[in-house]
């Protein structure tokens, strides 16, 4: 199973919007309604953003949102704050009890 | 508020057996959740290790099989990775999860960082 692909970096000014894509295959993300995305502050515990391609948990603000077409997963921050600069990971069901992740992708708030 | 703290030596030997605890505050190791590893080399994405249910049942990454065992102590809400023959490739930051349904990551721990190196 090969890693998801992320771009390596996004960008945006405060109050902009990016999309940060997450690139499988039939076999995972394309097959399975099961990506999720975290953010990652270096040193700190990852936290949950989107679970489900589009679900949020409860405490994460409407900003963020999930989406998926064929086999590549999409997150959008909207409206960006500069807290929202972290590194952010997809990650997909894969089928076998295994779950693969993406590389992962510098978001930096401008 | 859960909580789960990782905890082990920070220094492994190659060709020996690395091992960590992760410890769960907050929620009985014995609920309806999976417990799991996640590594993050330096420099490099995630990678999933594997996850464990209170009963023992295991699901291991195929690429680190041959290599893990995780396993779990209800008795002290704990469960551990033992990662084996390890050498530099494995020195990574280990985090501990909790997993819902074998599907995604809800809590995650800190992250220890384990390097191996003689």
């Amino acid at each position: 199973q090969s890693a998801l692909t992320q771009p390596p970096s996004a960008s945006g000014s405060p109050g902009q919007s990016v999309t940060i894509s997450c690139t499988g295959t039939i076999s995972d993300v394309g097959n399975y309604n099961y990506v999720s995305w975290y953010q990652h502050h270096p040193g700190k515990a990852p936290k949950v953003m989107i679970y489900e391609v589009s679900k949020r948990p409860s405490g994460v603000p409407d900003r963020f949102s999930g989406s998926k077409s064929g086999n590549t997963a999409s997150l959008t921050v909207s409206g960006l704050q500069a807290e929202d600069e972290a590194d952010y990971y997809c990650s997909s069901y894969a089928g076998s009890n295994n779950v693969i992740f993406g590389g992962g992708t510098k978001l930096t708030v401008l | 508020q859960l909580q789960l703290q990782e905890s082990g030596p920070g220094l492994v030997k190659p060709s020996e057996t690395l091992s960590l605890n992760c410890t769960v505050s907050g929620d009985s190791i014995s609920s309806r959740y999976y417990w799991g590893w996640v590594r993050q080399p330096p420099g490099k994405g995630l990678e999933w290790i594997g996850s464990v249910f209170y009963n023992g049942n295991t699901y291991y990454n195929p690429s680190l099989k041959s290599r893990v065992t995780i396993s779990v102590d209800t008795s002290k809400n704990q469960f551990s990775l033992k990662l084996s023959s390890v050498t530099a490739a494995d020195t990574a930051v280990y985090f501990c999860a909790r997993v819902y349904q074998l599907l995604w990551i809800d809590y995650w721990g800190q992250g220890t960082l384990v390097t191996v190196s003689s």
